[in-house]
């Protein structure tokens, strides 16, 4: 199975930008997508196929990456943004998730 | 608009069988696969399997054994059965709908259904 790497936690200020990784242990393509989880919820979907940002999504997300290597970046970062957001991948199957950061405003 | 919410007991002994349903509403199983994502407290999702807009399965080789998912499609309803549960399998279940039939992410969940296992 794919092994999707990322690291467990970020603490960013309010307004700065934070870029948060996800590393594929083979190749995915682009069909790497973002989600949000805040406690208590289920997922949301924020980015699909690596950049594209999901219907009702603020624009201050935006993701990008191909192949290996992928990145969602928030900027600027607002207090509402507090959770733990997850890669997936669905090129190879089956799907698999990464291990989720956690990110924290200080 | 699409809905999805899972159903089942709360608390399921060790050892014994899970049952849960996914009832969906604004779109048809025939035409959306419908997946199964667990989640143990505190920890990442973990993909179980699916059922395809076909009627076609497939599982997660880790619990492939123990599970099994089906459909009844005039009713609306996605079933998951997992049997021999342990304590490990206490989490977070939910299912989920894919945006397409092939290499798609999960567009849309349900509010997800605790589960519970302890004697």
């Amino acid at each position: 199975d794919t092994v999707l790497t990322q690291s467990p936690a970020l603490a960013v200020s309010p307004g700065e930008r934070v870029s948060i990784s996800c590393r594929a242990s083979e190749g995915v393509n682009s069909y790497m997508h973002w989600y949000q989880q805040k406690p208590g919820q289920q997922p949301k979907l924020l980015i699909y196929k690596a950049s594209n940002l999901a219907s009702g999504v603020p624009a201050r997300f935006s993701g990008s990456g191909s192949g290996t290597d992928f990145t969602l970046t928030i900027d600027p970062v607002e207090a509402d943004d507090t959770a733990t957001y997850f890669c997936q991948q669905s090129w190879n199957d089956p799907p698999t998730f990464g291990g989720g950061t956690k990110l924290e405003l200080k | 608009q699409v809905q999805l919410k899972e159903s089942g007991p709360g608390l399921v002994q060790p050892s014994q069988t899970l049952s849960l349903t996914c009832t969906v509403s604004g779109f048809s199983l025939t035409s959306y696969n419908v997946h199964w994502v667990r989640q143990p407290p505190g920890k990442g999702l973990e993909w179980m399997g699916r059922m395809r807009y076909n009627g076609d399965t497939s599982y997660n080789s880790a619990l492939k054994s123990r599970l099994s998912i089906s459909r009844d499609t005039s009713k609306n309803q996605v079933f998951l059965k997992m049997n021999s549960l342990q304590t490990d399998d206490t989490g977070t279940y939910y299912c989920t709908r894919s945006q397409y039939r092939y290499k798609s992410w999960f567009a849309y969940w349900g509010q997800g259904t605790l589960v519970t296992v302890s004697s």
